[in-house]
């Protein structure tokens, strides 16, 4: 059984660029939550999606954006890139709900720099 | 969801049993301490966690306080392979659509042979 994978593993980007990323969750996983790690810090809750919606954002501006697909894998669009969101984006996935199993289960993270 | 308090380095001794503190003192009564780990270059990992009883599990024992203030992680006998940054994380449990992690700076402990 795969676990969470995650696309591409490195990228760069120049600033003013726009960047997609990609998650496909752990089988049997519908809830999909993005992460922002910049270097040396802990990672930083970005946004959540079930069902297809945007169920819980955090403290990140409207250049970044999401999707979720009816097979519950999801993408990361962030545009107009800065220096800044230069980290490791991480997606994480969490089993169906109603499962009282309340780990989140990790990707290998895409580390994305922006020159 | 309460802040958590962790000493930002640790180091252990390779087979030695590697005890990591957290402090929550503002945590609330439906909150759970929540444990998870990151090496080099991987994701967050997650290890253990617990309302009030002290658990185990094949990778580590959590021990918290009875006043809830506080926890401890415990690896019974540290290998090289733990040397990774440790998250200690309180939070209420919910329903998917809201079970966001908030991590703080984490304590990163270095296991040496």
């Amino acid at each position: 059984d795969a676990g969470v994978t995650q696309s591409p593993t490195h990228l760069i980007k120049t600033r003013g660029q726009q960047v997609t990323l990609r998650c496909s969750p752990k089988s049997g996983h519908d809830t999909v939550s993005w992460y922002q790690q910049a270097l040396g810090q802990g990672p930083q809750f970005i946004f959540q999606y079930y069902e297809e919606e945007e169920r819980q954002r955090g403290n990140f501006p409207d250049r970044f954006s999401g999707h979720q697909f009816p097979n519950y894998s999801s993408e990361l669009n962030v545009n107009a890139l800065l220096l800044g969101d230069s980290a490791l984006y991480l997606c994480a996935s969490t089993p169906r709900l109603g499962t009282s199993y309340n780990e989140q289960f990790f990707g290998p993270g895409t580390r994305l720099t922006v020159l | 969801d309460a802040k958590t308090t962790q000493p930002p380095s640790m180091d252990c001794a390779e087979g030695r049993a590697a005890n990591l503190p957290c402090n929550h003192s503002t945590i609330s009564g439906n909150e759970y301490v929540y444990w998870y780990r990151q090496i080099h270059s991987q994701g967050p990992q997650y290890i253990i966690h617990g309302l009030k009883n002290n658990e185990t599990n094949e990778m580590a024992s959590l021990i918290i306080t009875e006043d809830r203030k506080s926890s401890t992680l415990i690896l019974p006998h540290a290998t090289l392979r733990d040397t990774a940054v440790y998250y200690c994380i309180v939070r209420v449990n919910r329903n998917n659509a809201g079970n966001m992690l908030t991590f703080g700076g984490g304590t990163r402990l270095m296991v040496k042979p």
